[in-house]
């Protein structure tokens, strides 16, 4: 079975500039997770999909982040403009639906903001 | 809001000795706590997990106990061996949303 999969890997971008990260869940999970991993604690949950409807977005700052899951499959989650606080490692993880407990999380993306 | 602290923050124990961690949530709707085990620059990989109606799990050297009274649950290592040194995440899920606590970096002392 294949992974969850999320690309870039690594990301350099300077503030005020803008990024964007992809994420490919486990076939058939419905359920699809963003958090942010910054250095030295654990994930924050930035926002939740069930399919293509947002669940939970109460942590993601909207003034610069979105997140979209169109046809309820990839995602992609951008920030514009980049902040020096972004820095971090964003994770994706999916899970079979929202009932379902078990996530699993892909490699990540680590982001530089300079 | 909802929150889950994690205990201690760094651990070293000595090779063949036992780790423990503890973890409080506050959220008293959560029924669901996993374990995560994080190596450097690699993702969080479950390594045991435990629901509401059960007190306590065990997987060969590794196990998990939930006190839902005292809304604690703590991990527990056995053995320890150099390949357990890593980060070690405690979550708690309430209503589909996971709280994750901040870690502890486990090292194991050869």
């Amino acid at each position: 079975e294949a992974g969850v999969a999320q690309s870039p890997r690594y990301k350099i971008i300077e503030k005020r500039q803008s990024v964007a990260f992809w994420c490919n869940p486990i076939s058939g999970h419905a359920t699809l997770y963003w958090y942010q991993q910054i250095l030295g604690q654990g994930p924050k949950l930035l926002i939740q999909f069930q399919n293509n409807g947002v669940v939970d977005d109460s942590q993601l700052p909207k003034d610069r982040f979105s997140a979209e899951r169109l046809k309820g499959v990839d995602s992609t989650l951008k920030i514009q403009p980049a902040k020096l606080e972004d820095s971090a490692v964003y994770l994706c993880a999916s899970s079979l639906d929202r009932r379902t407990d078990t996530q699993y999380f892909g490699p990540g993306t680590r982001l530089t903001v300079l | 809001g909802e929150n889950v602290e994690q205990h201690p923050s760094t651990l070293s124990v000595q090779e063949g000795d036992s780790a423990v961690i503890k973890c409080t949530y506050s959220d008293s709707a959560s029924n669901y706590f996993p374990w995560y085990k994080q190596e450097l620059g690699k993702r969080p990989q479950l390594i045991i997990d435990i629901r509401s109606n059960v007190g306590e799990k065990k997987d060969q050297r590794i196990a998990v106990t939930l006190n839902k009274t005292a809304k604690h649950f703590s991990l527990h290592i056995t053995e320890t061996q150099p390949e357990d040194s890593a980060v070690y995440f405690c979550a708690a899920r309430g209503t589909y949303k996971y709280i994750f606590g901040t870690g502890t970096r486990l090292k194991v002392l050869a």
